[in-house]
């Protein structure tokens, strides 16, 4: 059964920091990891997909990298604002692309001002 | 072109009632997908649909949850007689019938609270 992991639960950084949030994953032989945004009482803002070919995706001030060998994945946000303020999900799907997500419980950030 | 739609965005019922929820997927989609989240916990995978089929309802509740997807119309998530413990936020996604990502795209989601 999939399980997938994000560190930190929590974190808070000044703004203008650079941050790395963590994904892990147990069953390597994914098709493809999205990261999302969640703010409070919204839905969920797809930010990057990657597929299981590909080491490395990239929008504007984040970049996330695949390393499925190991059941990795990360986003680095580049530059932080208070803006960027929310709930950040990874999801990996298993399937020959039709198959449902599987989602960490994200992490919670907040920049500060 | 819009997003995928949910509504009600808030749905209040008293415990024994009925909830529905409606989706309607991004224009051109024709598979939709239903999580639900559960206060502190992650999104979790329900069912997945494609127009008048279910292709995967691994993630339902047993008894008293059902969804269909009509050939005309949005999906809809049917709770029978609700408990407190589905109070939830209930998210549908879509995704195109082709191309290369399959990438999901999410709704607003509808909130649920039993009373």
């Amino acid at each position: 059964k999939q399980e997938v992991t994000q560190i930190p639960a929590a974190l808070s950084v000044p703004e203008g920091e650079n941050l790395v949030l963590n994904c892990s994953f147990t069953d390597s032989a994914i098709y493809n990891l999205q990261w999302f945004r969640q703010d409070p009482g919204k839905g969920l803002t797809s930010l990057l997909l990657i597929q299981s070919s590909q080491r490395e995706q990239t929008s504007g001030r984040l970049n996330a990298s695949l390393d499925k060998s190991s059941g990795r994945s990360t986003l680095y946000i580049a530059a932080s604002q208070p803006g960027d303020s929310a709930t950040y999900l990874c999801a990996v799907n298993l399937g020959s692309g039709y198959s449902t997500l599987t989602f960490g419980k994200g992490t919670m950030l907040l920049v500060s001002p | 072109n819009a997003g995928v739609m949910q509504n009600p965005r808030h749905l209040v019922r008293r415990r024994g009632q009925e909830a529905r929820l409606r989706c309607s997927p991004m224009k051109g989609h024709s598979h939709v997908y239903w999580y639900r989240q559960l206060p502190e916990e992650g999104l979790k995978f329900m069912v997945y649909l494609q127009k008048e089929n279910i292709i995967d309802e691994s993630g339902m509740p047993k008894e008293r949850f059902s969804a269909e997807f009509p050939k005309e119309g949005p999906s809809i998530l049917r709770i029978q007689q609700v408990v407190r413990g589905d109070s939830a936020a209930y998210f549908c996604a879509s995704s195109p019938p082709s191309g290369r990502t399959y990438e999901q795209y999410f709704g607003p989601g509808t909130r649920l609270t039993v009373t």
